[in-house]
């Protein structure tokens, strides 16, 4: 099982849908997870952070599940700017270096 | 205003030639770290440090040398020992304690 996995999409919605992306990581000693978003050619940024009580940024909403060891990410009355490439970030246990996924795309279409 | 420079934007090499990736951040972070991206891939890591003189191999170090001489500055060299040296490198910055990270604009490098 590799150790952080995300269906890479791509994601095609219509403007204004509702679109959630799926991430499981295989390390269950895991601590920190994020959502980082990366246009096309561009190097990713930090969308949100992913707390055990989850965490909602206006139309954004991530959720943690350690129990089936995935994090989530609701992205509701989606907009044409919000097409991108989604990655997905886990905490190693060694120490601060992140693992990341290899990406969803989204394209939100009018 | 702070943050995390790469220079250049655009790299072109010829084969068998070894390269230097700069990065620099202003930022006061602690921790740096090199990835690797590929088209359609995620990011891989390639070596990081935490703390000046010191550094780690990340899981594709093979190829790849670098030196965390000053707090501020990380440069990569890309050796011609790298098989396969064309890709979109990303430089990393975070705080002590903290993992969230935060990229430089990255460095395409082209291998002719």
């Amino acid at each position: 099982r590799k150790e952080v996995e995300q269906d890479p999409g791509p994601f095609n919605v219509p403007e204004g849908a509702t679109v959630a992306f799926n991430c499981t990581y295989s390390n269950s000693a895991s601590q920190s997870f994020f959502w980082y978003r990366q246009d096309c050619r561009k190097e990713p940024k930090l969308l949100m952070s992913v707390y055990s009580s989850g965490n909602e940024d206006g139309r954004f909403t991530a959720q943690l599940n350690r129990a089936s060891q995935y994090i989530s990410l609701l992205i509701r009355d989606s907009k044409l700017s919000d097409s991108a490439t989604y990655l997905c970030a886990v905490n190693t246990q060694a120490g601060t270096a992140l693992i990341f996924g290899k990406g969803t795309t989204l394209s939100v279409s009018s | 205003d702070g943050g995390i420079t790469q220079s250049p934007k655009y790299l072109f090499r010829k084969e068998g030639q070894n390269v230097t990736l700069s990065c620099e951040q202003n930022l006061n972070h602690d921790a740096m770290y090199w990835y690797r991206q590929d088209p359609g891939q995620g990011l891989r890591l390639i070596y990081y440090s935490q703390i000046v003189n010191d550094f780690q191999k990340g899981d594709i170090a093979e190829g790849y040398s670098v030196s965390r001489e000053k707090k501020e500055s990380f440069p990569l060299t890309v050796t011609s020992a790298q098989k396969n040296p064309t890709a979109f490198y990303l430089c990393a910055s975070t705080l002590r304690g903290s993992h969230e990270q935060f990229f430089g604009p990255g460095t395409r490098l082209t291998v002719l």
